[in-house]
């Protein structure tokens, strides 16, 4: 199970951090995505971490890259992701999930709720 | 950047009728896709991992299929619970992508 946390209204030009509470499995075994939904539109992939063994290295989305950054506390099996240099465009339901590794792939098998961010003057 | 296109966009379908979803991929990328079912309002569910392997639980009507740039999912004898939207993914390369997603609705 995972739980998100930490959204809200914020300004442009605003930070926010989301938290990711994640129960049930071994949460250092496995790497973690953000993936967002603005209102009405698709997935959007934003960034992922892998686990420690792979030194927890990051890799994000274009659009988000430089402002945003996803961490790890495997002692607290969470994951947060924060946003920095919030823009109108960022207004987003912001989903974490663990990922599942299979042959080469890793593939987002268990999702939280949501987290609502809107990003408005 | 790989580019997924989805067909069709939106689909009318009846309870009991068959039929496949397309997604189309703009370079190669073997069988690193997978497909996910979202409910208005709800976390997306994955479905189909590695092209055409079924996640633990889902239903053996759904199916996959495909490789390289050309994937399938279809969806046989629906059920009321699978009128949804209907996403693909690839995870050959970074960044990684979905498709426009598939809204089913029932005829």
């Amino acid at each position: 199970q995972m739980v998100e946390s930490g959204g809200g209204l914020v300004q442009p030009g605003g930070s926010l951090r989301l938290s990711c509470a994640a129960s049930g499995f071994t949460f250092s075994d496995h790497y973690m995505v953000w993936v967002r939904q603005a209102p009405g539109k698709g997935l959007q992939w934003v960034g992922r971490i892998r686990d420690g063994p792979n030194d927890y290295t990051t890799e994000y989305a274009a659009s988000v890259k430089g402002r945003f950054s996803i961490s790890r506390d495997d002692s607290k099996n969470s994951v947060h992701l924060q946003m920095n240099s919030l823009k109108i465009e960022d207004t987003a339901v912001y989903y974490c999930a663990r990922l599942y590794y299979h042959s080469g792939g890793f593939y987002a098998d268990y999702w939280g709720q949501g987290a609502l961010v809107t990003v408005s003057s | 950047d790989i580019q997924l296109t989805q067909s069709p966009s939106f689909l009318s379908a009846s309870v009991g009728d068959s039929l496949t979803i397309t997604c189309r991929a703009s370079q190669g990328i073997g069988s690193y896709l997978a497909w996910y079912q979202q409910k208005p309002g709800k976390a997306p569910k994955l479905l189909i991992y590695a092209a055409s392997t079924l996640q633990s639980g889902v239903p053996s009507r759904f199916a996959g299929s495909g490789s390289g740039t050309e994937f399938t999912l279809t969806i046989n004898s629906l059920q009321p619970e699978d009128f949804a939207t209907y996403y693909c993914q690839q995870l050959n390369s970074y960044p990684i992508t979905f498709g426009q997603g598939t809204r089913l609705e029932i005829k």
